[in-house]
């Protein structure tokens, strides 16, 4: 079964600077998706940013990038120019695109603090 | 608006009493899934839908039952709660598996 690994429990960064959110993954399958996903104090679930497998190019939302290494199996998130809004659990998210597999995995999150 | 709701929103119970979350959206998802979310574990998919009258299992379905009848309902049910059974439960829903999942606000259960 795919296993999604997040190795920082708890990072923080200055405000305006640049932090990066690292996330592993483990699967045999070629084609799938990953999801980076906020969960500010409010607990609400927000999707971030989402990328396909099968694309090389990273994708970017504004101030939020991913650097997808597929090969490596590796999915970081890195935020720029921090905000205090930025301040959240992070989950990293991986879902197979086979049609017969539809569970997603989540990785335990990471803790990001924004010091101002 | 489209969103996904559930209710209660909070519930304190006693082991063995019955319970149902509900969990309904209004964007025509085919897509319907629980989460339960403990520190240190991230969120665990407990059932999932792909459509209405077919579910499947997720990774900890131990002790819970879910039905689709229609396509916008999802209710989890716990026959008999018990003490490792207190977390925070999140519906969510999708247009399909492979599309980005609206999460509802969370269900802190406990169950004592």
């Amino acid at each position: 079964a795919q296993t999604v690994t997040q190795s920082q429990p708890e990072m923080s960064v200055q405000e305006a600077e640049t932090v990066t959110l690292s996330c592993t993954y483990d699967t045999s399958e070629s084609d799938y998706y990953l999801f980076w996903y906020k969960q500010p104090p409010s607990r609400q679930m927000i999707l971030v940013i989402r990328q396909e497998a099968y694309k090389q190019q990273n994708a970017t939302e504004n101030r939020f990038s991913v650097n997808f290494q597929k090969a490596a199996k590796s999915f970081s998130l890195k935020i720029s120019d921090s905000q205090l809004g930025d301040a959240a659990m992070y989950f990293c998210a991986y879902r197979s695109a086979m049609l017969n597999n539809n569970d997603m995995r989540f990785g335990a999150g990471t803790r990001l603090t924004v010091k101002p | 608006e489209a969103q996904v709701t559930q209710n209660p929103r909070y519930l304190i119970t006693v082991t063995g009493k019955k319970l149902t979350v509900t969990c309904s959206q209004n964007m025509n998802h085919e897509y319907m899934s629980w989460y339960r979310q403990d520190p240190g574990l991230g969120l665990r998919q407990i059932y999932y839908s792909m459509n209405v009258e077919v579910t499947d299992k997720g990774d900890v379905p131990e002790g819970y039952k879910v039905s689709r009848k229609e396509k916008r309902n999802f209710p989890l049910i716990l026959e008999s709660p018990s003490p490792n059974q207190t977390s925070l439960y999140f519906c969510a829903s999708a247009f399909d598996g492979s599309y980005e999942q609206y999460f509802g606000p969370g269900t802190r259960l406990t169950v004592t």
